[in-house]
Formats: C-alpha cells, structure tokens, sequence
C-alpha cells in the first residue's frame, strides 16, 4: 500500500469554525489532490497540488484552501465550516502524470454541525 | 471539459455469471482511463488503467476492462463474479492535454448474490 496518512480521521465541528485536514505521504510524490466523496455525487476534485508551493482549484474549490510547503504534505484547509462541507475527504497522491494512477489514503469524515 | 458517465447507480449479478459495469468519456485529447474500488469505509484501490495499447484491460482480481474509442466506452467486465466483489466502483478518466485533473464517475453499486 502507498505510504498516505490523512488526519484527523474522524472530527466533528461547528459550523463557523476553521477546520485543517492534513494528508502525509511517505512516496515521495509528486502530485497530490484533495476530493470529496458525497453520496450521488461520487468523488469530486477541490484542489490539486503540481509541486511545492504549487497548487490549483479544482472543480468545487469554493469554501476551500490548501497549502503545500513540503513534499510530503498537503494541507486542506476551511476557513470556517459549513453544514454543506460535511463530507468525506480522500487525499490521492500520483508520481507520473503521463501513467500514473492516483493512490487513495483512508479518508477523513467531516461532520459539522 | 473532462467528464465521465456511469449510467447505473447499482448493478445486480448472480454468483458465477459475468458481469459488466458501465463508463462513457468525454475528453478533448486522448484519454487515460481507470477503474477504482471501494469497500466500506475504505479508501479507493485501483484495479486498471488504459493509456495506450490494446483495448482489452487486465487488472486485479481478475478483472478487464473494454476501451472503445468510437463509443467512447470503457466497460469494466469479469467473466464469472463472486460474492466478495460487492463493492463501489468508480471509473475516473484524465486526458493528454497536459492537465493535472483526475475527473470520477458518481459509482456504481456491484451486488453480487449468492
């Protein structure tokens, strides 16, 4: 199994407060993402990571930042929480772009409340 | 832009019959495509990719996978299911115009019975 450690893997929050997922990897690679898994809407993208320092939105960034000052990781942040964010987070990491398949960490599950 | 499509929110099958979970495409350049699992209250495992070469896929646990460009297809098979195959499963695709996006299908639920 790839080296991906997300963290916390369980929180509940309040709506209105900051909240950091954190995702770790030991690979070395060089690509990271940030998704999130809700029922009828599969997984969608929230933002991606290219390189250090090196970050995009993805397809449903609104309400979300990340933060990549190292290699191995890759911080999902929200500024302050929303019911609508209860969800469950998955980090992937991928070390080529042109044949890489993602590898998926366990999941982090978000309740805000 | 990027999409997938996976038509069936559940598939059905005995035990012991083949099986076939469903996958259209959009991309604007050649497509890399996957196929993931999910058991519950797991993260997604691969189980294939196509990128180039022949059409038919083969990955874990005895699983395949059909690219077809005119279709614009890719159908994950297996020629006899089992009941631990019950799970998940997304197909994701990425395309060669130098984006960094992975684009999932909303999943479709295996049920095999027994």
């Amino acid at each position: 199994d790839a080296g991906i450690t997300q963290s916390p893997r369980h929180k509940v929050t309040e709506t209105g407060t900051p909240v950091t997922l954190r995702c770790h990897q030991t690979e070395n690679h060089r690509y990271m993402y940030w998704y999130r898994q809700d029922p009828g809407h599969g997984l969608r993208l929230i933002h991606y990571s290219y390189g250090v320092k090196d970050t995009d939105k993805g397809e449903v960034s609104d309400g979300y930042s990340v933060s990549r000052s190292k290699t191995e990781d890759f911080l999902l942040t929200l500024e302050s929480a929303t019911s609508s964010q209860t969800s469950v987070y998955f980090c992937a990491i991928s070390e080529a772009l042109n044949t890489g398949e993602l590898f998926f960490g366990e999941g982090s599950r978000l309740t805000v409340l | 832009a990027q999409s997938v499509a996976q038509p069936e929110d559940q598939v059905n099958v005995a035990e012991g019959n083949p099986l076939t979970v469903k996958c259209t495409y959009s991309v604007s350049g050649n497509p890399y495509l996957f196929w993931y699992v999910q058991y519950p209250n797991r993260g997604l495992q691969f189980l294939l990719k196509y990128i180039t070469g022949d059409n038919l896929v083969k990955g874990s646990y005895g699983f395949e996978a059909e690219f077809n460009k005119s279709q614009t297809s890719f159908h994950l098979k297996k020629p006899s299911a089992l009941v631990s195959d019950s799970a998940l499963y997304f197909c994701a695709v990425r395309d060669d115009s130098g984006t960094y996006k992975y684009i999932f299908g909303t999943g479709t639920r295996l049920k095999v019975l027994a």
